[in-house]
């Protein structure tokens, strides 16, 4: 039962590029997660989508930043004219449901460096 | 707004012997959940236990064990017969009962001493 999938696991990209970032989750999940983290941090929450829907984007930053969870596919985190402050490690999580019996279970990020 | 605090950025335990690493959190709500994950340098956030507010009984997973304090907020993590593979950061998160964002600490970085 394969866990969640994230690529590429590296992506680098010059400022002014765009970063898609891919998130396959657990199979039977439903929910997906997307958290940032700076280096020496904890991950910091950006959006919460369902099949079709956002949910939540508070955490999203307004501008260049945005998320989808298609019928058929991958969830994807998009980033528009990419800066220097994006350089970070974007994880995915996916749960089954709603609740701590569902808990979110984590792929293993993707490291983006804007050069 | 929810916070999560970890106040020991790093802690340092002899291999066998136990260390508790701090978290203390801040919220208005009664119903909520708190996890505590582990991310080694591969970088893998891994779930270690998990405990539910309304539950009185602290949570245990084989050699770790958790002291739920609700009055206080505060939950704290127990390692027992500590091994050279439990060396990671550890993260304290907290998320409410029907709002499943999690909110992170700033982490613990763990290291196991042969």
């Amino acid at each position: 039962n394969a866990g969640v999938m994230q690529n590429p696991r590296h992506l680098v990209r010059r400022r002014g590029q765009e970063a898609r970032l891919r998130c396959s989750p657990m199979k039977g999940h439903s929910h997906v997660y997307w958290y940032r983290q700076l280096p020496e941090e904890g991950l910091k929450f950006m959006v919460y989508l369902q099949k079709e829907n956002i949910i939540d984007e508070s955490g999203m930053p307004k501008e260049r930043f945005s998320a989808e969870f298609p019928k058929e596919g991958p969830s994807i985190l998009r980033i528009q004219q990419v800066v220097r402050g994006d350089s970070a490690a974007y994880f995915c999580a996916s749960s089954a449901g709603q609740g701590a019996n569902q808990p979110q279970h984590f792929g293993d990020g993707t490291r983006l460096s804007i050069l | 707004a929810q916070t999560v605090t970890q106040s020991q950025p790093e802690m340092s335990v002899q291999e066998a012997e136990t260390v508790t690493l701090s978290c203390t959190y801040d919220t208005s709500e009664s119903d909520y959940y708190l996890f505590w994950y582990k991310q080694p340098p591969s970088r893998q956030m891994i779930l270690v236990i998990r405990q539910e507010a309304y539950k009185q009984q602290n949570a245990t997973e084989n050699r770790f064990s958790v002291n739920f304090q609700k009055a206080a907020k505060s939950f704290s993590l127990k390692i027992s017969d500590s091994q050279l593979g439990d060396a990671a950061m550890y993260f304290c998160a907290y998320n409410n009962f029907g709002n499943e964002k999690l909110t992170f600490g700033t982490g613990t970085r763990l290291t196991i001493i042969p």
